[in-house]
């Protein structure tokens, strides 16, 4: 079974910390994602690697940053933690073989910033 | 740009009533379209999908057929369970014009069911 692994289930940080959210995935995914949902809003991108070192801003990018040196490996930063970015961060990967429609996520990681 | 617009919920019923979640799109060309579902306390898993107008998905008891004409992506099933009681969210991947979009996902706001004994 294709395993997505965020490493921190619940976090509380302060306005201001530097924060990182790390990503593993097991099936040598090429696409890497990161959403963040919010009650009435859904899911929404925040960033996306479609291959190592690659990166491409979503739909929220404002606020984050991301980094994918290893292929299994996509962390999400929050270079300065604002209380409007307390969410449920949603990791998800996918590989470009078949079937390759399939994207899996992992358990989320909720962050509140106070 | 793309967009989904899923019904507003919540969404209560009791057990064996019959559950549908509406769901239309927005987008250029031809998206797959899917349904996915969270669990209290899980990410979401993947339901069930359709690529290509008049298909239908099923999984679990669960189907939805892509229909091209109204843009639409219907949740359907006959009876409902109590551990049915979960978030569905329906989705778009749209493929760009190069023909690539690699497994970007736009999601309705989601919708809230509660099945009671």
């Amino acid at each position: 079974d294709v395993k997505v692994t965020q490493s921190s289930r619940y976090l509380v940080k302060r306005t201001g910390e530097k924060v990182f959210l790390e990503c593993v995935q097991d099936m040598d995914h090429e696409n890497m994602f990161w959403y963040r949902q919010d009650p009435g809003l859904g899911l929404r991108l925040i960033y996306f690697s479609y291959d190592v070192k690659m990166k491409e801003k979503g739909d929220i990018p404002e606020g984050y940053s991301v980094s994918r040196e290893k292929k299994e490996r996509f962390s999400l930063i929050l270079e300065s933690a604002s209380t409007n970015q307390t969410s449920m961060y949603l990791c998800a990967s996918r590989t470009t073989g078949a079937p390759g429609n399939t994207i899996y996520f992992g358990e989320g990681s909720w962050l509140t910033v106070v | 740009g793309n967009s989904v617009t899923q019904m507003e919920g919540p969404v209560t019923l009791s057990e064996e009533a019959f559950l549908t979640i509406n769901c239309t799109y927005t987008a250029t060309g031809y998206p797959s379209l899917f349904w996915y579902v969270q669990y209290p306390g899980e990410g979401l898993q993947l339901l069930l999908k359709a690529t290509k107008a008049d298909d239908k998905g099923s999984n679990k008891g669960f189907e939805a057929t892509y229909r091209k004409e109204t843009t639409s992506f219907h949740l359907e099933k006959g009876s409902v369970q109590v551990s049915d009681s979960a978030v569905y969210f329906c989705a778009l991947k749209a493929t760009n014009a190069g023909g690539t979009s690699y497994g970007k996902l736009t999601f309705g706001q989601g919708t809230i069911l509660t099945v009671h004994p």
